[in-house]
């Protein structure tokens, strides 16, 4: 049970370029997300979806898309990267049911736009 | 919106000293949960605790959700448990958690 995994730990991209986020659970959880942490402040949400095929904005969606295509995965996709995006990002997933409705996260990855 | 307000926004102590990290929320809510960040970055939940008290070794958590506020407790604190706490808001029904804007704890050896 390898719980969130998020890859890559670490990104450089040049402005303008795109990436992919990758984001994987196995704990068949219905819900997961993506945050973002700036240095020195809290979690700040993105994008979540509560199910394959259902996705929705958070607080700071712009310049983000996500797809749920499997309960599994929820790839985070930068369109055209600014030095603003630079940011730890964070995935999250949360089960739903007495006792497991705790979120629990990926390790993180460091993205730098230059 | 629901607010999250904790306090204090910083503590240092010596090791061994035992600490009260504070959450204000501003409405009702069935959804609390309190993480731990490390220094490298990781986030670890502590505890689901939207009403009640819960002990996991030295830490424990009391949610009096009627008068809106939650504590967690670290005691004997060590080194390791230096890092940012969060606690963190919702409702069941909708998944979607409301942030504060944590505590930084730092145990000094």
């Amino acid at each position: 049970n390898a719980g969130v995994t998020q890859t890559p730990k670490f990104q450089v991209l040049k402005t303008g370029q795109s990436m992919t986020l990758q984001c994987a659970q196995d704990m068949n959880h219905e819900y997961m997300s993506w945050y973002r942490q700036d240095p020195g402040m809290g979690l700040r949400l993105i994008h979540y979806s509560v199910g394959a095929g259902i996705t929705d904005q958070g607080e700071v969606p712009n310049g983000y898309n996500v797809s749920r295509s499997t309960t599994e995965d929820f790839p985070l996709r930068l369109l055209s990267a600014a030095p603003s995006q630079t940011s730890v990002y964070f995935c999250a997933s949360q089960g739903r049911g007495a006792g497991s409705y705790e979120q629990y996260f990926g390790p993180g990855t460091r993205l730098t736009v230059t | 919106g629901i607010q999250v307000e904790q306090s204090p926004p910083d503590l240092i102590l010596q090791e061994g000293a035992n600490s009260t990290l504070r959450c204000n929320f501003s409405d009702s809510v069935n959804n609390l949960q309190w993480f731990h960040q490390n220094p490298w970055g990781q986030l670890i939940n502590l505890f689901y605790i939207p009403s009640g008290t819960k002990q996991n070794g030295r830490l424990s958590a009391t949610t009096v959700a009627t008068e809106r506020y939650s504590l967690l407790y670290i005691s004997s604190s060590q080194t390791t448990d230096s890092g940012v706490y969060f606690c963190a808001v919702g409702e069941d029904s909708n998944y979607q958690l409301i942030w504060g804007a944590g505590t930084k704890l730092i145990i000094k050896p």
